[in-house]
C-alpha cells in the first residue's frame, strides 16, 4: 500500500458526459501527479501540481481539468467523453515534487466510455 | 526528444531461470532512473531509483544497475510471484514529469 488513495475504483459511464475523479496524496506530500494509462499508449503524464499550484502541463485534453485543494487531496474532471477515453488513471505523489523525488502511485481509477 | 525503451516486450521463464529487462534512455541531463512493477489492474509499485552511472540497488531477487545510456534489471532465480510487468521511467523537461517505457511483461512459470 502506497499510502494514495483513489477514488473510484471504477467508472462506467456514456459518452458526452462528465466525471470527476479524486485522489488523495501520502501524508506529508505537497505534490500530486495524474496520469493515463492506455493499451495502446502505455502510461502517460497528464499533470502535475504542487501544493495546490499547477507546476507541469503534459498530454492532457483541453476537455480535462484538474485542481489540488487546501487539504492537498486533487481531483482529474474529464468532461465530453468520448470512447477513447477509456483508460485507467493513476494519481501520484512525491514530497516536494522535486525533479529526483519517487512517485508513488495509488491503485487507479478504471474508466470505461460506452 | 526524451525517450525511454524497454525490451524485450514480453519474457517468459522458469521458475529459477535468471535474467536481465534492458531499458535504454535518451534523455537530456538524466536526473534518475526508476523501476517500478506494475500487477494487472493495479497502480505501479515503485522498486528502484539510480542516479549516476555504475550505481547498483538490490532488493531480494532484483539488482538493477545503470550505465550512461542504459538500465538492467536482474532477476535472478525468479518465482511465479514475480511475474508482472515491469516499468522504467525517467523524469523529463526539467520537470518532475515521468516518461515511462512500454513496459516488459514477466511470466515465470512453476
Amino acid at each position: 500500500d502506497s499510502g494514495v488513495t483513489q477514488t473510484p475504483k471504477h467508472l462506467i459511464t456514456a459518452t458526452g458526459q462528465r466525471v470527476t475523479l479524486r485522489c488523495s496524496p501520502r501524508s506529508g506530500d505537497l505534490s500530486v501527479y495524474w496520469y493515463q494509462q492506455s493499451l495502446d499508449q502505455g502510461l502517460q503524464f497528464l499533470i502535475q501540481y504542487y501544493n495546490g499550484e499547477e507546476r507541469a502541463k503534459g498530454n492532457i485534453l483541453e476537455r480535462f481539468s484538474a485542481q489540488q485543494f487546501p487539504d492537498l487531496h486533487s481531483e482529474l474532471n474529464l468532461s465530453s467523453l468520448e470512447l477513447g477515453d477509456s483508460a485507467l488513471y493513476f494519481c501520484a505523489s512525491s514530497p516536494n515534487g522535486g525533479v529526483q523525488e519517487t512517485q508513488y502511485f495509488g491503485p487507479g481509477t478504471r474508466l470505461l466510455v460506452l | 526528444e526524451d525517450q525511454v525503451t524497454q525490451s524485450p516486450e514480453a519474457l517468459r521463464l522458469q521458475e529459477g531461470e535468471s535474467s536481465s529487462l534492458n531499458c535504454s534512455y535518451t534523455v537530456s541531463g538524466l536526473r534518475g532512473l526508476f523501476w517500478y512493477r506494475q500487477d494487472p489492474g493495479k497502480g505501479p509499485e515503485f522498486l528502484f531509483t539510480l542516479y549516476s552511472a555504475g550505481e547498483e540497488k538490490e532488493k531480494e531477487r532484483l539488482k538493477a544497475t545503470l550505465t550512461k545510456k542504459e538500465s538492467f534489471l536482474h532477476i535472478t532465480a525468479p518465482k511465479p510471484e514475480d511475474s508482472a510487468t515491469y516499468l522504467c521511467a525517467a523524469p523529463s523537461g526539467g520537470y518532475n514529469k515521468l516518461i515511462f517505457g512500454a513496459g516488459t511483461r514477466l511470466a515465470v512459470h512453476p
